[in-house]
């Protein structure tokens, strides 16, 4: 079965440290990644994916994720955290093939909190 | 104008009851879903469409009932509501169902509490 954890529910960091919320995949196909941000009461809005190519991947608001296919991890990092970055992180797959339905697998979500 | 929107943004209602949440998305995809968020914050898949054509329904309950009128609305209708369905319902979409290199676009998502 396909599944995605996120081992953290909860990571802290102060502000103006660099960051990291990890993710790890389980799936039986060749993978695309994805990394949402849902800020409280707002629906999830999308921060980057890795398709294929670079390991390293840059999105929106300064967020960077590293795919490690050995390790199947794809953690979001960012190298100066923002308090304005605190928030619930959601890592997500979707499997590419025949029967793709194009559906979203999770992550239980991790929330951020940066710290003045 | 917004991307995916969805209708209401807050619903209350008693256990029991028949409600609809609605949804419209205004860039041009073919494909739409629900998902729904529980207390404990996990998104979980429940319908896909793709062009009007149900093509993912992830073992929910025969009382959620999805239409699509066209493929830039998706609406979800709960017959019989239920405590446990209370939660966040998210309607997302994407360019298409075999485009899977393409990003979801989210609403903002309807809290739905079964009293």
């Amino acid at each position: 079965a396909q599944s995605v954890a996120q081992p953290e529910d909860q990571v802290n960091v102060a502000e103006g440290n660099p960051l990291t919320v990890k993710c790890t995949y389980s799936v039986s196909g060749n993978p695309y990644l994805f990394w949402y941000v849902q800020y409280p009461n707002r629906g999830l809005q999308f921060l980057l994916k890795y398709i294929t190519g670079d390991n390293l991947v840059k999105g929106s608001y300064g967020f960077e994720a590293e795919f490690n296919k050995s390790q199947t991890s794809f953690h979001l990092k960012k190298p100066s955290a923002l308090v304005s970055d605190s928030a619930l992180y959601f890592c997500a797959v979707r499997i590419h093939g025949s029967s793709n339905t194009g559906k979203l697998i999770f992550g239980q979500g991790t929330t951020l909190q940066v710290k003045p | 104008d917004t991307a995916v929107s969805q209708t209401p943004k807050y619903l209350v209602t008693q256990m029991g009851n028949d409600k609809s949440i609605k949804c419209e998305q205004n860039l041009g995809h073919d494909t739409m879903y629900w998902y729904k968020q529980d207390s404990k914050k996990f998104l979980k898949i429940m319908f896909s469409y793709n062009n009007k054509e149900l093509i993912i329904n992830e073992t929910v309950p025969n009382r959620f009932s999805p239409k699509s009128p066209d493929k830039a609305h998706l609406n979800l209708h709960i017959n019989s509501l239920e405590l446990g369905d209370s939660a966040v319902y998210f309607c997302a979409s994407n360019p298409g169902s075999n485009r899977a290199n393409t990003e979801a676009f989210f609403g903002q998502g309807t809290r739905l509490t079964v009293v």
